[in-house]
Parts: structure tokens; C-alpha cells; sequence
């Protein structure tokens, strides 16, 4: 089954950019992946899907075009530009994956973002 | 307005059972397929139960097969998670989860705490 790695800490100043990637394990370079932002305290809110192509469909309600994403190979990105103090939060990526008799949902370890 | 409201959450022992509720309002509930994801304190999310808007088809996490049991009352704009023989390690908020026509969960609520404790 696919395995999704994400490094556990990002940060970056106010105003500036950044980049949080999401690896795919080895056999799963097709897949799609969706990202989720999670505010302290507060349930995960989707932000948008990507695949080698780049955004899937729609951003989630209410995602500023600050945000994008990207894809290359077994990894998959989302850029954030121009952070604002409300971005800070853990940010996760997720994909999921069916067999003729099962179903699951796969989450990486999630990222902090610090916004210093 | 969409939102999704989970309750039932608690103090239970080891061994002991809870059942969780999500209320669900603002869309056709029964059109939709749900959800139960969980974070343990301090944790990432696990995905731990998916179910179809009829209630026929139905997954679980390996972690909670056999000990868990996710339901529905499409009537009551209701969905449910029944969990038996509970371990200290089922303890984390646990979220009801929407799939939405694009097959992301994008709609959450906002948690309810489980703790499992002796």
C-alpha cells in the first residue's frame, strides 16, 4: 500500500514562501495526493489535490490563491506565498487506495509550519 | 451550511465500549460517503472507517477491525461509530469525515475527544 513521508517541521518568516513536500514510496508514482491544513485545536480542512500534473479539480472552500501545487515523480508539493500569521498549522497529505476487496485512506506524518 | 457535529466522546475503561455520533446538516446526507478518522495527542491522522451513502459497503483500518463498527441512519442525518473492547491506545479526537464529489474529504467536523484509561 502506498506510504506517504513528510518532513515533521517547516518554517518561514512573514511575506515569504514556502514549500512542503509529500513522498510517495516507491510503485505509487501515479497516484493523486490531497492536502489537509490542520489550525491548532481545530478539525483539518481540505486544501486542494495534485497530482505529476499539478492541482486536481478545485481548491477547498476558501483556500487563498496564495496556496498552490505542484507534482514531480514520487513527490508532491504545496507552496505557500506571501505567509500570514494564520497559516501557521500542521499540514498533512493523504491519498487513497483500493484493491478489489479493501479501501483505505493513507496520511503522512503531517508538517508543522512555524511562521516566525 | 454544512456542518458536521461528533459527540459521544468520554472517559472509558480498558475493555470497556463508547458509541459516537455525527450529526450531519446543509446536504443530502444520504449521497454522501463518510468518514471516521482519529489523532491520537500530539499525533498525525489516522484513518480508521469508511462507509457508503447506502450503509452496504463498508471498510476498517486493521487497527480497530473486529472492534469497531461504523454505521449510518440516513433518516436522522446520523452516522456512528461503535467501539467495543477499547484500548489505551484508542485514545485520540476522533472526526467524522465527508467525501465529496471529488472523492476528497473536504468537509470535517471538529472532534470529539475519546480517552481510555484505567
Amino acid at each position: 500500500q502506498p506510504v506517504l513521508t513528510q518532513p515533521p517541521s517547516a518554517s518561514a518568516s512573514l511575506g515569504a514562501s514556502v514549500t512542503l513536500t509529500c513522498t510517495l514510496n516507491n510503485g505509487y508514482s501515479n497516484y493523486k495526493v490531497d492536502w489537509y491544513q490542520q489550525r491548532p485545536g481545530m478539525g483539518p480542512r481540505f486544501v486542494m489535490r495534485v497530482g505529476t500534473g499539478g492541482i486536481v479539480e478545485s481548491k477547498g472552500n476558501g483556500i487563498p490563491d496564495r496556496f498552490s501545487v505542484s507534482g514531480s515523480g514520487l513527490n508532491r508539493y504545496l507552496t505557500i506565498k506571501n505567509i500570514q500569521e494564520d497559516d501557521e498549522s500542521d499540514y498533512y497529505c493523504a491519498t487513497d487506495h483500493g484493491t478489489w476487496n479493501n479501501f483505505l485512506w493513507v496520511f503522512g506524518g503531517g508538517t508543522k509550519l512555524t511562521v516566525l | 451550511e454544512v456542518q458536521l457535529v461528533e459527540s459521544g466522546g468520554g472517559l472509558e475503561q480498558p475493555g470497556g465500549s463508547l458509541r459516537l455520533s455525527c450529526a450531519v446538516s446543509g446536504f443530502d446526507f444520504s449521497t454522501y460517503e463518510m468518514n471516521w478518522v482519529r489523532q491520537a495527542p500530539g499525533k498525525g491522522l489516522q484513518w480508521i472507517s469508511y462507509i457508503v451513502g447506502s450503509g452496504d459497503t463498508i471498510y476498517y483500518a486493521d487497527s480497530v477491525k473486529g472492534r469497531f463498527t461504523i454505521s449510518r441512519d440516513n433518516a436522522k442525518n446520523s452516522l456512528y461509530l461503535q467501539m467495543n473492547s477499547l484500548r489505551v491506545e484508542d485514545t485520540a479526537v476522533y472526526y467524522c469525515a465527508r467525501v465529496g464529489g471529488n472523492d476528497v474529504l473536504d468537509m470535517w467536523g471538529q472532534g470529539t475527544m475519546v480517552t481510555v484509561s484505567s
